[in-house]
């Protein structure tokens, strides 16, 4: 049963361009979101979280943006680097448990 | 300082035998998660361990076991592998007793084909 979803399995843009990466849930008990990249080879690295009590978190170039009503949460990063070509992995949790459900991921490539 | 290490990094298996993979987490972090990641998919969560208790268990069977020892780091333990078995085997560290609320850091993991 997945509970976490990227639909997309890949993303191509332009250096310098916005990527919009985007994730759907089903399980309204979730409430801290993540978002993971991944370089071939090596683990998922930490990128940025948000709280189910906000709708909005920025780290630099990287804004994540969360619709409880919708159960969707995107990233974005502004502007894209050729660096940031990776696979972004979406993650879910709920308090009351360690179960981190993670979406398929999504592979984006950043073109010079 | 050092991350999260996993040994080994790669490991071929036959059908039917036993594996134990390792993990040591990043200094001071007292909770390790393990999690089994298939080709095209996201990672997913097998076992937490915190303080060496077992605190959260994934859908996976019993051929699967993990362990905790006072030094934080942890072993996952499968048994009568199968080739659905192979795999990308991550362990995750973090400082929080709940991983719920909280950033995990992962190791490179370890690659586990069953033949």
């Amino acid at each position: 049963d997945q509970q976490v979803k990227q639909n997309s399995p890949s993303l191509s843009v332009q250096e310098g361009r916005i990527s919009i990466l985007n994730c759907d849930y089903t399980n309204s008990m979730f409430d801290y979101f993540l978002w993971y990249k991944k370089y071939p080879a090596e683990g998922p690295t930490f990128l940025i979280s948000i709280s189910s009590i906000k709708d909005k978190n920025e780290d630099g170039r990287f804004t994540v943006f969360l619709n409880k009503s919708a159960k969707h949460l995107s990233l974005h990063i502004v502007p894209s680097q050729p660096g940031d070509s990776a696979v972004y992995f979406c993650a879910a949790s709920a308090n009351s448990n360690n179960d981190m459900r993670f979406g398929a991921g999504t592979r984006l490539t950043v073109k010079p | 300082d050092a991350g999260v290490t996993q040994s080994p990094t790669h490991l071929i298996k036959t059908r039917g035998q036993h594996v134990t993979l390792r993990c040591s987490p990043i200094s001071g972090h007292k909770s390790v998660s393990w999690y089994q990641q298939v080709l095209g998919q996201g990672p997913q969560f097998i076992f937490q361990y915190y303080e060496k208790e077992e605190r959260g268990r994934g859908n996976f069977p019993d051929r699967f076991s993990a362990r905790q020892f006072p030094n934080y780091s942890s072993e996952l333990n499968v048994n009568a592998l199968l080739l659905g078995d192979s795999a990308l085997y991550l362990c995750a560290s973090s400082l929080a007793e709940w991983t719920g609320g909280t950033e995990a850091f992962f190791g490179q993991g370890t690659r586990l084909t069953v033949v």
